[in-house]
């Protein structure tokens, strides 16, 4: 099962950018990785997905080695409104599931 | 405008009286799903439907029911909920599972058992 495991939590300034890294030793060759963010009291809202290489959006980018055992969201010039947990989920092509880790709980500071 | 509603948003129940939570999506989604959160363990999927009538259990399915009968309704049922219960539920809706897919989550249920 290919489980991810990231930092418990990061901190941040205002305007720097940060990069929170996934590692999804057991990923299979199909499956998709996946960033969710979640606020309190809402439901995770998607925020990027890639299979390799590099995927940006206008909210982030992926960064996923050749090897895809690991994965690094990248936020650009980050803001308070950022402050939120972030997820790296595995889509498991062979079980159809999507497996969630724990989560990095990101706190951006004025 | 699209999205997956879930209801009721908070419940109180005490142990042992069944409860329906229902969730409902306006995107004509074919995977629907449930997940429960807890503080320390993330997000943890209790069942899963691929689609009308086909139902499949998540990780946590023990103390917990679902049903499909409709594509736009998934709704989680606890038949005799316990404390052990008390956590904070999302559904999600996506339009596939396999490949490149966003889901969409529902804006959480908290469900206490007393």
């Amino acid at each position: 099962l290919a489980k991810t495991t990231q930092p418990i939590s990061m901190d941040s300034y205002e305007g720097q950018e940060v990069n929170i890294t996934c590692s999804h030793n057991n990923i299979a060759t199909n499956d998709y990785i996946t960033w969710y963010q979640q606020f309190p009291s809402q439901g995770p809202r998607f925020i990027i997905q890639g299979y390799k290489t590099k995927v940006t959006n206008e909210v982030a980018s992926l960064f996923i080695p050749a090897d895809r055992k690991s994965s690094t969201l990248s936020l650009p010039r980050v803001s308070l409104s950022d402050t939120a947990v972030y997820y790296c989920l595995v889509y498991q092509y062979n079980t159809d599931k999507l497996i969630f880790g724990t989560g990095t709980r990101l706190q951006v500071f004025p | 405008e699209a999205q997956v509603t879930q209801n009721p948003r908070y419940l109180i129940t005490v142990t042992g009286k069944k409860l329906t939570v229902t969730c409902s999506q306006n995107m004509n989604h074919e995977y629907m799903s449930w997940y429960r959160q807890d503080p320390g363990l993330g997000l943890r999927q209790i069942y899963y439907s691929m689609n009308v009538e086909v139902t499949d259990k998540g990780d946590v399915p023990e103390g917990y029911k679902v049903s499909r009968k409709e594509k736009r309704n998934f709704p989680l049922i606890l038949e005799s909920p316990s404390p052990n219960q008390t956590s904070l539920y999302f559904c999600a809706s996506s339009p596939q599972i396999t490949g490149a897919v966003e889901a969409f989550f529902g804006q959480g249920t908290r469900l206490t058992v007393v």
